[in-house]
């Protein structure tokens, strides 16, 4: 079974900086997408980056970018230069190609950006 | 609208009542999901549609909880004898065929408390 782990609950950032979400994940099979999805206040998730696992080149958009390690199973979330519209709730979730038509998603971390 | 619909947005109903909660995906998906939304618990998948007909069930916490797929599009989901324990945010998602990509396009859920 897939399970992906969000350790930090809360994180909180500082308006212009930078901030990291981390996100393990463990699945035993070789072609797998990871997302990181992004709820608001207002409840509807997007979906802010997609990685391929097949793929070496760590995702890129805009000022987010992932940090895929795939043989550590890692793969954190990069926000630049925060913005006060990036507080929300940040999920990883996990696809595994060939295998249930679902995303298993982790626990969620909490972002507060501060002005 | 061009977005996934859910209705209501939230719903208040006392122990022991039924309830519906509905999805109306984005035109032309064939691919809808439900997730349910705990406190502090991510997401948690309970149920899959291809078309009508629905390959993976086995989120559904118990036989109290029942959906369907009508016309390859509303979806319904039902939960009979609602138990205190059923409150949470009901999450609908479609994606066009599928999941090949990863991106869920989400609603904004319903909100479902059980007094």
């Amino acid at each position: 079974a897939q399970t992906v782990t969000q350790s930090q609950p809360e994180m909180s950032v500082q308006e212009a900086e930078t901030v990291t979400l981390s996100c393990t994940y463990d699945t035993s099979e070789s072609d797998y997408y990871l997302f990181w999805y992004k709820q608001p206040p207002s409840r509807q998730m997007i979906l802010v980056i997609r990685q391929e696992a097949y793929k070496q080149q760590n995702a890129t958009e805009n000022r987010f970018s992932v940090n895929f390690q795939k043989a550590a199973k890692s793969f954190s979330l990069k926000i630049s230069d925060s913005q006060l519209g990036d507080a929300a709730m940040y999920f990883c979730a996990s696809y595994r190609q060939g295998g249930s038509e679902k995303l298993v998603f982790g626990k969620g971390t909490k972002l507060t950006v501060n002005p | 609208g061009a977005g996934v619909s859910q209705s209501p947005s939230n719903k208040v109903t006392e122990k022991g009542k039924d309830v519906e909660l509905r999805c109306d995906p984005i035109s032309g998906h064939t691919a809808l999901y439900w997730y349910r939304q705990s406190l502090g618990q991510g997401l948690e998948f309970l149920i899959y549609f291809q078309g009508n007909s629905a390959p993976d069930k086995s989120g559904l916490p118990s036989d109290r909880f029942s959906a369907e797929r009508t016309g390859g599009s509303v979806s319904t989901l039902t939960i009979q004898r609602t138990q205190q324990e059923d409150s949470a945010v009901y999450l609908c998602a479609s994606s066009p065929l599928r999941l090949n990509t990863g991106e869920l396009f989400f609603g904004e859920g319903s909100r479902l408390t059980v007094l």
